[in-house]
């Protein structure tokens, strides 16, 4: 398994502004990931965080918006940039530890006004 | 990308009573997990299965695996109010998809004292 944390835990932002969020992993891990979660629905794939290159996007977000980077094996940080109302969601990190397996961050809640 | 349909969306009920959920595919999974999250918090996983007809027990909660590695559903006995939640299942999405999980639409539910 994997303990996984995120900061900030929440925030309110103004719009047009950027919010950057941190993930750090109690281990080394293939892969990590980054989701978007509207309260009480599924979660939606944002990217996956490569380590030592460029992440890789899923369709419908772009590196422009979502700027992602993995420095190393243990930690991530996803920017929310020129942020909109529509940007207000819950966003999760996500480690790969087992063969097919994920563990979660607690999210970070994000209000955009 | 391999779909899963989870099934219902929302189940109210009342402490004690017993409840399914199911998670549906048309695609063979080589294994799936399920994950409970509560407000608040990020998912958590619960249990992963991976092999055919597999049963497995977690206190009140009894998760199967269809034969056909299809389907799974996951049956909690005499419910309580700590069990209310978001649950989801989550398969491995296959194809090039490497390391990727695709998730149900998940399962809100409400266990009233």
């Amino acid at each position: 398994s994997a303990v996984i944390s995120q900061k900030p835990s929440r925030d309110i932002c103004q719009r047009g502004t950027s919010l950057t969020i941190q993930c750090q992993v109690d281990s080394q891990v293939t892969m990590m990931f980054w989701y978007r979660q509207q309260p009480g629905q599924s979660l939606t794939l944002i990217a996956t965080a490569n380590q030592g290159s460029e992440a890789t996007y899923e369709s419908g977000f772009v590196i422009d918006k979502f700027p992602i980077s993995r420095p190393n094996l243990t930690f991530s940080t996803l920017t929310v940039s020129n942020m909109s109302p529509e940007d207000s969601s819950i966003y999760l990190c996500s480690a790969r530890t087992g063969v097919e397996t994920q563990y979660f961050g607690p999210g970070t809640r994000l209000l955009v006004l | 990308t391999q779909l899963l349909e989870q099934s219902p969306q929302f189940l109210s009920i009342q402490e004690g009573e017993n409840l399914t959920v199911y998670c549906n595919s048309s695609s063979v999974f080589s294994s799936l997990q399920w994950y409970r999250q509560e407000p608040g918090e990020g998912p958590v996983l619960l249990v992963t299965v991976v092999t055919g007809g597999e049963v497995k027990k977690l206190k009140r909660l009894t998760f199967q695996f269809g034969d056909a590695r299809k389907d799974s559903s996951l049956h909690i006995t005499a419910a309580q109010p700590g069990d209310t939640g978001l649950y989801l299942c989550a398969g491995p999405a296959g194809g090039t998809s490497y390391g990727k999980l695709t998730f149900g639409q998940g399962t809100i539910l409400t266990v009233h004292p």
